[in-house]
């Protein structure tokens, strides 16, 4: 069946970064993309961009772009979310989820969620 | 505020139909682009309840359905049951914004 495991939770002071992996099993990695989507406690999903791990192309949100970076080793069906100067308002649970075979944007298989603090 | 506007909540007695609009613009839904729904129930992670308007992935009650018209879409759960108690949301893609969630709708039964 289809999995999709992630890193565990972290916390991180402002302006650091984080790197979130989410390995994926049970399919054939480079046949979907991966997305990523994060929820501040109490508030509602936020699409942060995606990753094809086919050919390594991304689409990234606006609001992101500069500070976001999504990568995938297709030896270890491993995919990555590196977000850079971290402020208080990132401080989210953050998911991976598999794309769905007639959208790239819909996530149809979901991870566990890493949840990263972002505090001085 | 989100692109996507939902109402923050509805209810409903067991057995009775909702439904939770999902108002958009001409640069995502109104531009063609479908729209998805998802729901989350208390402390997990979100699934993947209509896909493309009104397809349903395997596993997921016909009791939920899906529809769009024009710029805007609904879901509607009839024979509402208390399982069904959990927030929900529409996704749709943006010309500029590319991948975008409404802002979440509470379901509450009564």
């Amino acid at each position: 069946q289809v999995q999709l495991v992630q890193s565990g939770a972290e916390v991180k002071k402002p302006g650091a970064s984080v790197k979130v992996s989410c390995k994926a099993s049970g399919y054939a990695f480079t046949t979907y993309g991966i997305i990523w989507v994060r929820q501040a406690p109490g508030q509602g999903l936020e699409w942060m961009g995606w990753i094809s791990p086919y050919n390594g192309r991304t689409n990234y949100a606006q609001k992101l772009q500069g500070r976001v970076s999504m990568t995938t080793d297709t030896s270890t069906n491993t995919a990555y979310m590196d977000l850079r100067s971290l402020r208080s308002d990132d401080t989210a649970m953050y998911y991976c989820a598999r794309g769905n075979s007639g959208y790239d944007y819909v996530a149809e298989y979901w991870g566990q969620g890493t949840l990263v603090t972002v505090s001085s | 505020q989100s692109v996507l506007t939902q109402p923050p909540s509805v209810s409903g007695a067991p057995g009775q139909r909702v439904t939770i609009s999902c108002i958009g613009s001409s640069s995502n839904i109104g531009a063609g682009y479908d729209v998805h729904w998802y729901q989350q129930l208390p402390g997990t992670a979100p699934k993947l309840l209509i896909s493309g308007n009104n397809n349903r992935p395997s596993g997921v009650p016909d009791r939920f359905s899906g529809s769009k018209s024009g710029t805007s879409a609904s879901l509607a759960i009839t024979g509402l049951q208390a399982e069904d108690e959990a927030d929900y949301y529409c996704q749709s893609y943006d010309s500029s914004l590319s991948g975008l969630f409404g802002g979440g709708t509470k379901v509450t039964v009564l």
